[in-house]
């Protein structure tokens, strides 16, 4: 079965603190997902990448594709990043109407 | 753009009782999907449609059905709800995927749905 796993489950740091989300896959894919959900369920897309490096503002999404990696990272990071941040990943052959998701990292910036 | 919007909020249901879960989008996106979200488990997906008039089953189909007759719409149907049932349910679109381009996937706010 594909799968997609992300560490760690759960993350608690200090404001500031630079912070890495980590999600890997089983088998090749075409391109990976990076989303956000905040306390109030809704979920975002923050980034799309197949190769290299993507960045906006403080948050900053790599994948290497030989070794099926992914991370997410976050500068300088702040209360209002807390939230679930998920990966996602699309197999080799299929577009975004069947996505493998992750289960997801919990993440709580302390003041 | 309104996005893409989902009807109810929140439902509560009683076993063995159907309902429609309604999800529309304004993007004029051919790809939409239904997911389920429940406790320590990733999104799942139930059902998918690449255009209007197609559909097919995702992850874990049974107990609803879809239908895709508008770009617009993809309501999801719960033949008889059954307490297994209760879990977040979200509505997302994207554009086509065209050779190697991806799109950006937006998803609905979401309904959270319980069975009793």
């Amino acid at each position: 079965k594909n799968e997609v796993e992300q560490s760690p489950q759960n993350l608690t740091a200090q404001e500031g603190e630079f912070i890495t989300i980590n999600c890997s896959y089983s088998v090749g894919i075409s391109a990976l997902h990076w989303l956000q959900q905040h306390p109030g369920g809704g979920i975002v897309s923050l980034f799309m990448l197949s190769s290299g490096k993507k960045k906006h503002g403080r948050l900053i999404a790599t994948i290497n594709i030989q070794e099926k990696h992914s991370s997410l990272h976050i500068t300088a990071s702040h209360p209002r990043d807390s939230a679930v941040y998920i990966c996602a990943v699309l197999w080799r052959g299929f577009g975004n109407e069947k996505l493998t998701f992750g289960t997801g990292t919990r993440l709580t910036i302390i003041p | 753009n309104a996005g893409v919007t989902q009807t109810p909020k929140f439902q509560v249901l009683k076993t063995g009782q159907s309902m429609t879960l309604q999800c529309a989008q304004d993007m004029n996106h051919e790809y939409m999907s239904w997911y389920r979200q429940d406790p320590g488990m990733g999104l799942r997906l139930i059902h998918y449609s690449v255009g209007a008039g197609i559909t097919d089953q995702g992850e874990v189909p049974n107990g609803y059905n879809v239908s895709r007759s508008t770009t617009e719409d993809f309501p999801l149907r719960l033949l008889s709800a059954a307490p297994s049932q209760t879990s977040v349910y979200f509505c997302a679109s994207s554009p086509r995927t065209s050779g190697a381009v991806h799109n950006e996937q937006f998803f609905g706010p979401g309904t959270r749905l319980t069975v009793l």
